[in-house]
Formats: C-alpha cells, structure tokens, sequence
C-alpha cells in the first residue's frame, strides 16, 4: 500500500494562477480531509469529505475548490493563487473517523510569489 | 478557530526522563487523538482516546482524557532522542461533520 501520496511536493506560483494539488489514497478510506500548515498556527481545515460525492467546507475554505468523484482522489484546486495561500498543504484520509486515526500525506510545500 | 490547545508551546528534557503534554478543549467531543509531526514531515498518528474513556496505552505512551475538565494529556516515558518532534492533539466532534481539527502542538527537544 502507497498510503497517501500528494503530489507535487514542492511548487512555486505567481500570483493569480491556478492549480491542482493531487491527493490519492489506496486504503479504500471514506473520510479525506485536506489541512494548511502555517508557522505558528498548527493545522487548519480547508476542505472534507466523509466519501464520494460529498464534501464541506471547513475553516479556512476561501480560495479553494475540492471535488470527490471517486473514493481514491481528493483534488485541492486554488483558483487564483496569492501570497497569503503561501503554505505546507497536507492530505489526510481515515476508514473510521469514530475508531481510527487518520493517515497524512508528506505534504506539498507551496510559494505563491 | 483551534478548538485544541497544547501546553507547553514548547519542551525540553533530557534522554531517559518523562515529557507530559497537555491540550484543553472547548466543544464537546466524540473522541481526541494524538500526532506526532517530525521537521518537515507529515503527521503520524500516535493514539486516539474515545469520549467514554479515561485513559489508553500504547507502547511508551499513556493518554488520559477528562472531559469534565474537557483536557487531555499525552505522557512520554523513558524519552529518547529520536522522540524529538511536535506534537498536536487533534478532537473529533463526531456527528455527521467530518472534521478533525488540530490545537497549534507541543514542540518536544530530547537532549541525548
């Protein structure tokens, strides 16, 4: 089993461009969540999904789309990047948010320049 | 807003003594968890404690959970060096929100 894997692992951005960060998982897990790391500031909720074609907005949802078309993939899009997005973006997934932990990707360490 | 907050922010001790780490929490919870996040790394998880429960094991780790006083401490034993890390608790508030979210972590130095 890969886990989670997100990908790119580094990437740099002008101001006002777009991209999609990938997150896949192959444990088959219902819950996905994607978290921004800032200094200082632990994890904050972006975005969830408790499973395929369900997702809600958490914390700080501003500027980010997600979409949940299959199990295995939760895609973190930013429509139009600016230096506050600036951050470590991290995946997570977990089977059974009452009984299991969740699982973290590495993370994608993201400059919006 | 962080619905957990670790204390201390940050914690030195020297190889072989115990590290505690506290979190207090302000909404009722479903259950709390426990991670371990290395410098430059993803989070691991450490351990997770259900409302209904008042205290776990696993390994070197001892969690206890008071929901009265809504906290939750996370003890170390016999530290190591390879134990240096932050650590963050995490709360569940269960129901049909998917949200885990995190207080700003514990940043643990293990002196050899």
């Amino acid at each position: 089993n890969a886990g989670v894997t997100q990908t790119p692992k580094f990437q740099v951005l002008k101001t006002g461009q777009s991209m999609t960060l990938q997150c896949a998982q192959d444990m088959n897990h219902e819950y996905m969540s994607w978290y921004r790391q800032d200094p200082g500031m632990g994890l904050r909720l972006i975005h969830y999904s408790v499973g395929a074609g369900i997702t809600d907005q958490g914390e700080v949802p501003n500027g980010y789309n997600v979409s949940r078309s299959t199990t295995e993939d939760f895609p973190l899009r930013l429509l139009s990047a600016a230096p506050s997005q600036t951050s470590v973006y991290f995946c997570a997934s977990s089977r059974d948010r009452n009984n299991y932990g969740y699982t973290f990707g590495s993370g994608t360490r993201l400059t919006v320049v | 807003s962080q619905q957990g907050e670790e204390d201390p922010q940050a914690l030195s001790i020297q190889e072989g003594e115990n590290a505690t780490m506290n979190c207090s929490y302000k909404t009722s919870i479903n259950n709390l968890q426990w991670y371990r996040q290395n410098s430059g790394r993803g989070l691991v998880h450490l351990i997770l404690i259900r409302s209904n429960e008042r205290e776990k094991h696993s390994g070197r780790l001892r969690v206890t959970l008071d929901t009265s006083k809504k906290s939750s401490s996370l003890l170390i034993t016999a530290s190591r060096a390879a134990d240096t890390a932050s650590y963050f608790c995490a709360t569940d508030v269960g129901g049909s929100q998917g949200n885990l979210i995190f207080g700003k972590g514990t940043k643990l130095s293990v002196k050899p």
